[in-house]
């Protein structure tokens, strides 16, 4: 079954701190999508990225990073030099493809991560 | 961007009522949409896709007849919270894949706050 795992329920740094969110997920598929969300305090979600299963490039976006390890079941996130406007709670998501019937498969959350920043 | 609009943003409502929830698709048609419910300071957990045409899909615990979908067009679905209780409070998100954008593009709806008394 599907199971996305954020270890890290608060973290709390102050600001230019780097930080990692860590996230684990269980797929048996080998076809798979995996995202990254932030959620303000507003409530709306912002999409962050989205990684397919047979691409582990590690991407660089700004001041975002995420490190996506096959291996180990993993897809982290990492903000550089935090700024007080990161604090948010962040989710990371599993989607298995579904190719074979083009239909629309369901996003599987996880726990979420609450970091603050502190100035 | 694709931008998915809900209506109302928040609202509150007396035990025993019924409230609905509308999530549209501004600029692009999907046949599929989304709902979910997140309990403060919890992750969100899919209720329901909702299918244009056809019935909605319920996610297991999900009891259909007290949460009541209708895809009635390309760019609207609806949740109705029938008979609602306080344990209904919550924030409601629906989400939506464009067509022929495959389930990886979701975009999602800034939510409904449903409080009920």
């Amino acid at each position: 079954a599907q199971k996305v795992t954020q270890a890290q329920t608060e973290i709390s740094v102050v600001e230019k701190e780097d930080v990692t969110l860590d996230c684990v997920y269980e797929t048996r598929d080998t076809t798979y999508y995996l995202f990254w969300y932030k959620q303000p305090p507003s409530g709306e979600l912002v999409f962050l990225i989205r990684r397919n299963s047979f691409d582990e490039q590690n991407e660089i976006s700004g001041r975002y990073s995420w490190n996506f390890q096959k291996s180990t079941s993993s897809f982290n996130f990492t903000i550089t030099a935090s700024q007080v406007v990161d604090s948010a709670v962040y989710f990371c998501a599993l989607s298995e493809a579904m190719i074979l019937s083009g239909g629309y498969n369901k996003l599987i959350f996880g726990a979420g991560t609450r970091l603050a920043v502190h100035p | 961007g694709a931008v998915v609009s809900q209506h109302p943003s928040w609202v509150i409502c007396k035990s025993g009522t019924s409230v609905k929830i509308e999530c549209r698709s501004l600029d692009f048609q999907a046949t599929t949409m989304f709902w979910y419910r997140q309990f403060p300071k919890q992750s969100l957990m899919l209720m329901a896709t909702s299918n244009e045409g056809s019935k909605a899909t319920y996610e297991q615990g999900v009891e259909k007849d007290k949460f009541l979908i209708n895809h009635a067009s390309l760019t609207l679905s609806t949740l109705t919270v029938t008979s609602a209780h306080p344990e209904d409070s919550s924030f409601y998100i629906c989400s939506a894949p464009p067509i022929g954008t495959g389930f990886y593009e979701q975009y999602f709806g800034p939510g409904t706050r449903l409080t009920v008394t």
